[in-house]
């Protein structure tokens, strides 16, 4: 199956700091998103980003797929910032074949005041 | 709109004991998923259903029952739970079957069993 691989597994930052975040992963993939998971354990979609590059506020992502990576970008980071940011990949829906997002171990990011 | 709901919140069960996690959907999404995190790890999928009617296993899928009640609840249930399947369950939606589209993922249910 599909092997997704997070680097690097903790970043501390201090507040202000740009990081870059970065997903490997095995195989060609039809969905590949970005989320958050704050202290509270809440999941928040960041970018729906199979290819290209997209932005939202201080955050940016850029998929390349033809190299199978992916980066999220944070810029001036705040320390709302900190928690767990994990990438998931799946092959598409295929119409017979195993479905589900397959999860890397994630990125765990403290941005200290 | 409330996305994905995911009834109870927190939970303690005694090995052995049954219990069903409830999820529903109002984005009248046609895929529903359930995954567990354990300490330290990303999601793993347990079971899916791509279609109301339909439910298939996913990764991790040893332990557990599931039910597409509707389009939009999809039911996960423990019949004797084990200490091995203390986690955090998530359950999430997408829209898939027209095109592939994101995810949604509810708050998560966090079961510990004794």
């Amino acid at each position: 199956g599909i092997q997704v691989e997070q680097s690097p597994p903790d970043l501390i930052l201090q507040e202000g700091a740009n990081s870059t975040l970065r997903c490997n992963f095995s195989d060609s993939v039809n969905n590949l998103q970005w989320f958050h998971q704050n202290p509270w354990g809440q999941l928040i979609n960041l970018f729906y980003i199979p290819s290209g590059t997209k932005q939202n506020g201080r955050l940016s992502a850029t998929t390349v797929a033809t190299e199978r990576y992916s980066l999220l970008y944070i810029s001036s980071s705040q320390t709302t910032d900190s928690g767990v940011y994990f990438c998931a990949v799946d092959y598409g829906w295929t119409g017979g074949g195993a479905d589900g997002l397959t999860f890397g171990k994630g990125t765990h990011l403290i941005i200290q005041p | 709109n409330a996305g994905v709901t995911q009834t109870p919140k927190f939970q303690v069960l005694k090995t052995g004991q049954s219990m069903t996690l409830q999820c529903a959907q109002d984005m009248n999404h046609n895929s529903m998923y359930w995954y567990r995190q354990d300490p330290g790890m990303g999601l793993r999928l347990i079971y899916y259903s791509a279609s109301e009617g339909t439910t298939d296993k996913g990764e991790v899928p040893n332990g557990y029952n599931v039910s597409r009640l509707n389009k939009r609840e999809f039911s996960l249930r423990l019949e004797s739970a084990a200490p091995s399947q203390t986690s955090v369950y998530f359950c999430a939606s997408s829209a898939r079957r027209i095109s592939n589209q994101p995810q949604h993922f509810g708050d998560g249910t966090r079961l510990s069993i004794l």
